[in-house]
């Protein structure tokens, strides 16, 4: 069955350095969601794709984080400088839709910052 | 302003028994609800979902119902067992395709 990937699965990084991460979509997804959930919080969508194409990005803390979707498949999001509050679950989805119907989520990354 | 509310933080039930998990929404203009699972150190995976013109959608021991009226919706697994402890989202979309999710709700399952 095919998956959402996403690495690294964990990453631990001090304050002010750069930190990125990486997802591969489901294979002819077109749409690619990156999220993130702060312990005991919802999931917070930062930013979407359609294709190569930014879709929203209306939460996206854009003085230090970007995304980047180049060929409209994989995708990396970048942090830089990271902070202590950035300290969160980042998830990856994609959905063969843009109707926001069943997404597909991958395992996540685990960002601790120090 | 949080769109999607899941109020109760924590639901722990015997083996066997229903499970009840409720969401509140405050957007009208919702007109699709799904619901997700989520393990530890996995990410979320979809579960059942109901369009905004049904009131129960069911799929073997997951059953979700739709109150419109009352902005209210609720997971009920029957019988609830102890590989159903996990974390549960309620999350809803409309027009802009954009999903919004409530805060989660851990279900514990006791043997």
């Amino acid at each position: 069955e095919a998956e959402v990937a996403q690495s690294p699965r964990y990453k631990i990084t001090e304050k002010s350095q750069a930190v990125a991460f990486w997802c591969d979509p489901i294979s002819g997804h077109a749409t690619l969601y990156w999220y993130r959930q702060i312990l005991g919080q919802g999931l917070e969508l930062l930013v979407q794709f359609q294709d190569e194409s930014v879709v929203d990005d209306s939460q996206l803390p854009k003085d230090r984080f970007s995304a980047e979707r180049l060929k409209g498949v994989d995708s990396t999001l970048k942090i830089q400088p990271a902070e202590l509050g950035d300290s969160a679950m980042y998830l990856c989805a994609s959905s063969p839709s843009t109707g926001g119907e069943e997404q597909y989520f991958g395992p996540g990354t685990r960002l601790t910052v120090t | 302003d949080q769109q999607v509310k899941q109020n109760s933080p924590s639901l722990s039930v015997q083996e066997g028994r229903i499970s009840i998990l409720n969401c509140d929404y405050t957007n009208s203009m919702f007109d699709y609800f799904l619901w997700y699972k989520k393990y530890p150190a996995e990410g979320p995976t979809f579960l059942i979902s109901i369009s905004s013109i049904k009131d129960k959608n069911e799929d073997g021991r997951f059953t979700v119902f739709l109150n419109k009226s009352a902005k209210h919706l609720s997971l009920h697994i029957v019988p609830s067992q102890p590989g159903d402890s996990a974390v549960y989202f309620c999350a809803a979309t409309g027009a802009n395709s954009k999903l919004t999710f409530g805060k989660g709700i851990t279900l514990s399952v006791r043997p």
